[in-house]
């Protein structure tokens, strides 16, 4: 079965304390992306990565980090967190397929709460 | 700098009337737009594409270059449909700007 899966689903924790999220593919898409979901604001894009060490900003990077080693996964880690970067995040896997064919997969959602 | 633009952050209508989602963008390249729909505590998942012209669900969204826009509409709407949606701008690779979403609420 094709997904995304991320870890953990809900977290809280406390200003400054680093903290990553998994993100994981299983089927072998180059293209993963992390946004962030806030109410009035929709997603907005923080990373992406078109494959493996290969990694950009999106349109809100300030105070995230992310790697992309293997290319099944793709963490988002942030150093040090702050209040602000309470959201819910979701993780995507995407590729074009021949034809212009595109599939795209988002993961369920971590809801982050940094006190 | 691209721009996407969901004027209507809430929309309800009845059962059976048309609804139509509007979206516009501002992007000086060529264009790639996306509908993304989120159920109830579900994950977002692709509507559609412009590029593919597909039906789904019954929806269908047309890109007009000359209004800069991308609206989705949809003849009969349905319960089912109640969900919130997101347009969505495809600059390169998988740089995606989304809007702000829009609520729809189908009555019965």
């Amino acid at each position: 079965e094709a997904q995304v899966t991320q870890n953990p689903r809900y977290l809280i924790t406390v200003t400054g304390k680093k903290l990553t999220v998994t993100c994981s593919q299983n089927m072998n898409h180059e293209y993963m992306s992390w946004y962030r979901q806030d109410p009035g604001l929709g997603l907005r894009q923080i990373y992406y990565s078109m494959n493996v060490e290969v990694t950009d900003k999106g349109d809100v990077p300030e105070g995230y980090k992310v790697s992309r080693k293997e290319k099944r996964n793709f963490p988002l880690i942030l150093e040090s967190p702050s209040p602000n970067q309470t959201s819910l995040y979701f993780c995507a896997s995407s590729r074009w397929t021949s034809g212009s064919s595109y599939e795209q997969y988002f993961g369920p959602g971590t809801r982050l709460t940094v006190t | 700098a691209q721009r996407v633009t969901q004027p209507e952050k809430l929309l309800s209508v009845f059962k059976g009337a048309p609804v139509e989602l509007k979206c516009n963008y501002s992007y000086s390249g060529s264009p790639e737009l996306f509908w993304y729909v989120q159920y109830s505590r579900q994950r977002l998942q692709l509507l559609l594409r412009h590029i593919s012209r597909e039906s789904i669900k019954g929806f269908t969204a047309d890109l007009n270059k000359g209004e800069t826009s991308f609206h989705l509409k949809k003849p009969f709407a349905q319960e089912e449909d109640s969900a919130m949606y997101y347009c969505a701008l495809r600059t390169s690779g998988s740089r995606l700007t989304f809007g702000e979403g829009t609520q729809l609420t189908v009555n019965p």
